[in-house]
């Protein structure tokens, strides 16, 4: 697609609740990250994929939180047994293998609250 | 570990105001560095970008970045200001031991005073 596409767009849950979240990158980028944006903070960077190669893990907060990516493509993080403190935004960006020079495309987020 | 700091939280200005905004990161060896803008409602983009050559580079709306390398700085910067500036900003860094890793500022939001 043109873009780096998520969905749902906002995601209103219960506390307990688990919730997917959905990526679809810009086709033929190689390269896909999970950040999340809490009111107030920066961006915090969660996972990252690269082609075949096992994800990078290193800033999922906890074991309630995981991902996948199928065939290269289209991307889901799911958090189990939501808590209020994963109330943010959760952004989805794609890059092609240069992204050192180019940086990255980003989506539009998905807004989680939980409650 | 690498980090990415931006002094500035919030910044208000009156529009034709002069802007800079502060990025300084850790990370000593080669980066690449990047300004990204995220206006209300909108996903971020991409504002500028520097990864080799002049260190002054030139971004779209008017913006402008200088990279300083013996301060470790990368400073946003905009003559003149106007309402329509009003958004976040967040300062970028990828170094050449962290593949595509890029590693964020904090943000400044800016807000602007018609």
């Amino acid at each position: 697609g043109a873009g780096v596409s998520q969905s749902p767009s906002n995601k209103v849950t219960e506390k307990g609740k688990d919730v997917e979240l959905r990526c679809d990158p810009i086709s033929g980028h190689t390269a896909l990250y999970w950040y999340r944006q809490s009111l107030g903070q920066g961006l915090e960077f969660l996972i990252y994929f690269q082609g075949n190669s096992a994800p990078d893990k290193s800033g999922l907060p906890s074991d309630r939180f995981s991902a996948e990516r199928t065939g290269g493509s289209v991307s889901t993080l799911t958090i189990q047994r939501t808590q209020q403190e994963d109330s943010a935004v959760y952004l989805c960006a794609s890059s092609t293998q240069g992204a050192s020079a180019y940086g990255y495309t980003f989506g539009s987020g998905t807004r989680l609250t939980v409650v | 570990a690498q980090s990415v700091s931006q002094h500035n939280h919030h910044v208000i200005l009156s529009e034709a105001a002069s802007l800079e905004l502060g990025c300084n990161y850790s990370y000593g060896g080669t980066v690449n560095l990047f300004w990204y803008v995220q206006y209300p409602g909108q996903h971020l983009q991409l504002l500028l970008k520097y990864f080799s050559g002049d260190p002054l580079v030139k971004g779209i709306k008017g913006f402008e970045a200088e990279f300083i390398k013996s301060k470790f700085s990368f400073n946003l910067r905009k003559p003149s200001v106007q309402w329509s500036d009003t958004a976040e900003y967040f300062c970028a860094v990828i170094h050449n031991n962290a593949g595509n890793m890029l590693t964020f500022g904090g943000g400044t939001r800016l807000m602007v005073k018609p």
